[in-house]
This record gives structure tokens, C-alpha cells and sequence, in this order.
């Protein structure tokens, strides 16, 4: 079974950079590309990066993701309060034929 | 933009259909798919289905159960839930793939919610 791990939770000061990590268990999934999704509260997700590490139009550029090997990472630079949420790491498992989520990582800003 | 409907309160072991419209853009062309999220809990994938119907797909916590499905002619995919347990209570979201299933799906509705009680 795929399995992505994130920390469950992670924090900054505004103006910081945090950097959140998705791990993938299984080789399944290593060579597909990740998506990270941001959830504010009672809200739905919202893509922030597709294809590891690009941006859909409007996303700010504080925003970056990266991918190597079977790691991920989402980075957040210039951190604002309104960056508080819960943020999840996405992949397709060709193997499975399904998506899989990472458990998601809460984020404060102090 | 996505906008879902049919959540409500289902006893376990009974039936539920939910309905997600389309508009704004060329559904037919899309890939769909389900994604629940528990109260409290992270995002949960259910089911997928390609553009055009032809391939479905399925978590293996709601095989035999759920079925996906879809009306091109009415901008609508549906979600027929049976035989409901009180784990599939959450807020079902659908959401729109970029054409394949295999592509991240972005955007999504606002969520349906589904109650399992007795």
C-alpha cells in the first residue's frame, strides 16, 4: 500500500521560511509527480504546486516545491499569517490506479 | 466551478446518492473524482472516473460499495454510496482533474457532508 508521510505539524514567525516534507513509501508512486494542496480553515484544498514544483496561475512565488527521489517538499518563504493551514502532499499510484494523500501537516505561524 | 449536493443523515447499511454540477468549462473532457475528508481527519481519495465514463476507479475501503458515474449531458458526476458505513462519514468533495485522472485534480467543490447514524 502507498503511503505518503508529512510531519504532522510544523511553525515559523512571519517572514521565515518553513519547509514541510512528503516521503513516499512505496516505490510505487516514486516516479509520479507530487502536488501539494493548502486547506484553510472551512474551506476546500486549493492547489498550490503541480508536477512537484510547478505553480498554477495565481499562486504566489512564496510558494515552491521540490522533488528528489522518493521526497518531496513544499517551501514557504516570506511566511504570512494567513499561511496558517493544513497542507497535503498528493500522488497518483500507477500501480493502484488511485490517489494517494499524505496525512497532512498543520502549520502556525507564531 | 463545482458544486455539490445530496449529503444528508444515512442510517448504516443504507443508501445515499451524491451529485456534483459542473459548469464553466467542457466537462465531458474531464476526469472527476471523489475525495472525503473525515470530521478532524486528512484528505481521503474515493473514486475516480476518466472523460467520457470508459474507466473507473476505486479505493479499496469503498470497493463493491460506491459507484461512480457520470452525465455528460448534464454536466454532472454522481456518487451512488451503499451499503454506508459509519467510516464513510465525512465531507465529500468532488473535484476536477487536469483531463486525466493520473493529473492532479484541481479545482474542487465546497463538500457535501455525510452523517452515518442510527
Amino acid at each position: 500500500q502507498s503511503v505518503l508521510t508529512q510531519p504532522p505539524s510544523a511553525s515559523g514567525t512571519p517572514g521565515q521560511r518553513v519547509t514541510i516534507s512528503c516521503s513516499e513509501g512505496s516505490s510505487n508512486i516514486a516516479s509520479t509527480s507530487v502536488s501539494w494542496y493548502q486547506q484553510l480553515p472551512g474551506a476546500a484544498p486549493k492547489l498550490l504546486i503541480c508536477n512537484n514544483h510547478q505553480r498554477p496561475s495565481g499562486v504566489p512565488d512564496r510558494f515552491s516545491g521540490s522533488k528528489s527521489g522518493t521526497s518531496a517538499s513544499l517551501a514557504i518563504s516570506g511566511l504570512r499569517s494567513e499561511d496558517e493551514a493544513d497542507y497535503y502532499c498528493a500522488a497518483w499510484d500507477y500501480s493502484m490506479l488511485a490517489w494517494v494523500f499524505g496525512g497532512g501537516t498543520k502549520l502556525t505561524v507564531l | 466551478q463545482l458544486s455539490e449536493s445530496g449529503g444528508g443523515l444515512v442510517q448504516p447499511g443504507g443508501s445515499l446518492r451524491l451529485s456534483c454540477v459542473a459548469s464553466g468549462f467542457n466537462f465531458g473532457n474531464y476526469a472527476m473524482s471523489w475525495v472525503r475528508q473525515a470530521p478532524g481527519k486528512g484528505l481521503d481519495w474515493v473514486s475516480g472516473i476518466s472523460g467520457g465514463g470508459t474507466q473507473t476507479y476505486y479505493a479499496d475501503s469503498v470497493k463493491g460499495r460506491f459507484t461512480i458515474s457520470r452525465d455528460d449531458s448534464k454536466s454532472t458526476l454522481y456518487l451512488q454510496m451503499n451499503n454506508v458505513r459509519a467510516g464513510d462519514a465525512a465531507v465529500y468533495y468532488c473535484a476536477r482533474h487536469n483531463v486525466y485522472t493520473a493529473n492532479w485534480p484541481d479545482p474542487w467543490g465546497q463538500g457535501t457532508l455525510v452523517t452515518v447514524s442510527s
